[in-house]
């Protein structure tokens, strides 16, 4: 099955640095979201996005949907310690209207020095 | 509001034994997924359940894989018999589709490693 390409594979950064990653699909998607996986735990869902261009914010966090729906870049300005984690792009066909299974890129790792 | 619940959290077996996993989805959720995530992969979606009938399971290996979901509520996903390449966590996700919006929420997972 298709897998997004996401990157960069893993980021090793200073608190209070900006962090940007990107994701990119040879196919469109109509729905971008962005998750973010604890060890232990499942995938927390930080930013949805549901229009081409779009660009949306959730405190530290910045998202965009690229204008092909072919890509989208995540934002986290100033990290902090609590920020460490697997980062997970994800696109929806939603083809067809309804509910559609995800489809995951392999995540970026993303690992602050205090 | 309770999230998805999923048992067991570990699982321990030999290959060629079968073994099976259960997720309660978030209460009203119509759809339900199955995912299996290798270590160091995303997610990958096995099958998709909308109520008791099956959306999409193009990416569920049937010849050991098996799932289902009776009342449209809590479901079932069984491998029988597992091979070591089966060793992943295994996550379930429900979702409500409201308003062209579709956001999928996950249980903990199910983490299997077979010897």
């Amino acid at each position: 099955g298709q897998q997004l390409n996401q990157s960069p594979q893993s980021m090793f950064i200073q608190e209070g640095e900006d962090v940007s990653m990107n994701c990119t699909s040879s196919s469109i998607f109509n729905t971008w979201l962005w998750y973010k996986q604890d060890p232990g735990e499942g995938p927390v869902l930080l930013i949805a996005l549901y229009k081409a261009g779009e660009l949306t914010s959730n405190g530290r966090l910045t998202a965009q949907f690229g204008i092909t729906r072919k890509d989208s870049f995540l934002n986290i300005s100033a990290s902090i310690p609590s920020d460490v984690g697997i980062y997970f792009c994800a696109g929806e066909p939603n083809s067809g209207g309804g509910a559609d299974g995800l489809t995951f890129g392999k995540g970026t790792h993303l690992i602050i020095q205090p | 509001e309770a999230g998805v619940a999923q048992s067991p959290r570990y699982k321990i077996i030999e290959k060629r034994q079968s073994v099976a996993f259960w997720c309660n989805p978030i209460s009203g959720h119509a759809t339900l997924y199955w995912y299996q995530q290798i270590l160091g992969q995303g997610p990958k979606l096995l099958i998709q359940f909308q109520n008791n009938g099956v959306v999409d399971d193009s990416q569920l290996p049937k010849d050991r894989f098996s799932a289902e979901r009776l009342k449209g509520v809590d479901s079932t996903l069984k491998i029988q018999p597992a091979k070591l390449e089966d060793s992943a966590v295994y996550l379930c996700a429900s979702s409500s589709y409201r308003d062209a919006k579709n956001i999928q929420y996950f249980g903990a997972g199910t983490r299997l490693s077979v010897l």
